[in-house]
């Protein structure tokens, strides 16, 4: 099957500091990708979706100048936690879609933020 | 909007034994997905079985299989001969063809020795 990578796997920055975490699609091509926000013994909470070469849309709740997120190829999406603060601390999800057929989704493996 | 609903927030099943975890939605779509996920302690989203709304033939991988009712709106997952391996977060999913994926609050299923 697809796979999508993402990097860094875990990460632990500053207090107002920013951080950058990548999502790529190793083996396709996806026009579309999405960020979860999965916090501990919960759910994976949309964020945004982006679509390439597009702003993204970001779901209600979700501060986009915070969470700055840019998808610039088929290939690459970044989200930047920007001014991170402890409570942005979480596990984020990637996921890629693929075009065609039942668009197949495909998810990263996850970045754990620590934010100290 | 559309919603997905686990209402077992934790499952116990004895292994080799059967265990069958809930889930119901709520959609006025007539044409949708549905997905069940295991997401073990790696955090990795492992996608077990998927269902496509048009089809009533209910999905089946090896020991997982669904019990699709379209018109209860419910899905639900049955795991025959559980193994230890199976223990992990079972995540219900739904979307639309063009649409993002929405997900179930989750149930961990623990397997017993």
């Amino acid at each position: 099957g697809a796979v999508v990578s993402q990097h860094p796997s875990w990460v632990i920055c500053k207090s107002g500091t920013s951080v950058k975490i990548e999502c790529r699609s190793l083996d396709f091509q996806a026009t579309t990708m999405f960020w979860y926000r999965q916090f501990p013994k919960q759910s994976l909470m949309l964020m945004a979706t982006s679509n390439e070469g597009s702003k993204a849309t970001y779901e209600q709740g979700v501060e986009k100048d915070k969470f700055l997120i840019n998808h610039a190829s088929l290939t690459l999406s970044t989200l930047t936690v920007t001014s991170a603060h402890p409570e942005d601390s979480s596990f984020y999800i990637c996921s890629a879609r693929v075009s065609g057929g039942i668009n197949e989704q495909y998810f990263g493996p996850g970045t754990r933020l620590t934010v100290t | 909007a559309q919603t997905v609903t686990q209402s077992q927030p934790e499952m116990s099943v004895q292994e080799a034994e059967t265990v069958t975890l809930s889930c119901t939605y709520d959609t006025s779509e007539s044409d949708y997905y549905l997905f069940w996920y295991k997401q073990p302690p790696s955090r990795q989203m492992i996608l077990v079985i998927r269902q496509e709304a048009y089809k009533q033939q209910n999905a089946t991988e090896n020991r997982f299989s669904v019990n699709f009712q379209k018109a209860a709106k419910s899905f639900s997952l049955k795991i025959s001969d559980s193994q230890l391996g199976d223990a992990a977060m079972y995540f219900c999913a739904y979307r639309t063809l063009n649409n993002d994926m929405r997900f179930g609050a989750g149930t961990r299923l623990t397997v017993k020795p």
